[in-house]
């Protein structure tokens, strides 16, 4: 069964270009979190799609956006970079989300702002 | 969601059991005891969870004290490639899917 897909894997943009990252949930997964990872802040949840409606928002800026299509997979939008914005983007899928069940993670895309 | 209180780091030999213990006094009765682990490059790994009972999967087991004010994570035999940062974290109903990492224990095995 394969996993979590995410690309690109590496990315290095400049500050005030966009960015969308691509996750492929693993197969029959409905529910797509994002979250960014670095050093400082550790683990910082983003946002979660289910059935192509985003169901929880975290604490970032109206730069952060996503969707979610109808094979679940999902894509993250980051406009407007800046330098903060450096990180590990991880996707995790789980089969209809929610506390009691496990989450699958892929193996991130580390994004680096010039 | 209630805190949780893990060793900052622990040692193992390979092939031998580890016991990776987790506090966690705040716990509500209907609070999920869930088990992750990161290893460097990589993003982060289900390990296990489980609510009340004692958990296996091939991976760990997961033993829950009777009062579920902590908890333990078993890995059988440890191998190098177990060596990694490992989270115990607490999810109810309102965490939704939402992960929260704290520092976690590094768990180091020596060949």
């Amino acid at each position: 069964k394969a996993g979590v897909t995410q690309t690109p894997r590496y990315l290095i943009k400049t500050r005030g270009q966009q960015v969308t990252l691509s996750c492929s949930p693993i197969s029959g997964h409905r529910s797509v979190s994002w979250y960014q990872q670095t050093p400082g802040q550790g683990l910082q949840f983003l946002f979660e799609y289910f059935s192509e409606t985003q169901r929880n928002k975290g604490n970032f800026p109206g730069r952060f956006s996503g969707r979610q299509f109808s094979n679940s997979r999902s894509e993250m939008n980051v406009s407007t970079l800046e330098l903060g914005d450096s990180a590990l983007y991880l996707c995790a899928s789980s089969l209809w989300g929610g506390f009691n069940q496990p989450q699958h993670f892929g193996d991130g895309t580390r994004l680096s702002i010039l | 969601d209630a805190k949780t209180t893990q060793p900052n780091s622990m040692e193992s030999n390979e092939e031998e059991p580890v016991h990776l213990p987790c506090n966690h006094s705040t716990i509500s009765g209907t609070d999920y005891i869930h088990w992750y682990r990161q290893l460097p490059s990589q993003g982060p790994e289900y390990v296990i969870h489980g609510l009340t009972s004692n958990v296996n999967n091939r991976m760990a087991s997961l033993a829950i004290a009777e009062d579920r004010k902590s908890s333990t994570l078993i890995l059988h035999r440890a191998t190098l490639r177990d060596a990694a940062v490992y989270y115990c974290i607490l999810l109810r109903e309102t965490s939704g899917s939402r992960l929260t990492f704290g520092e976690g224990t590094q768990l180091t095995v020596n060949p």
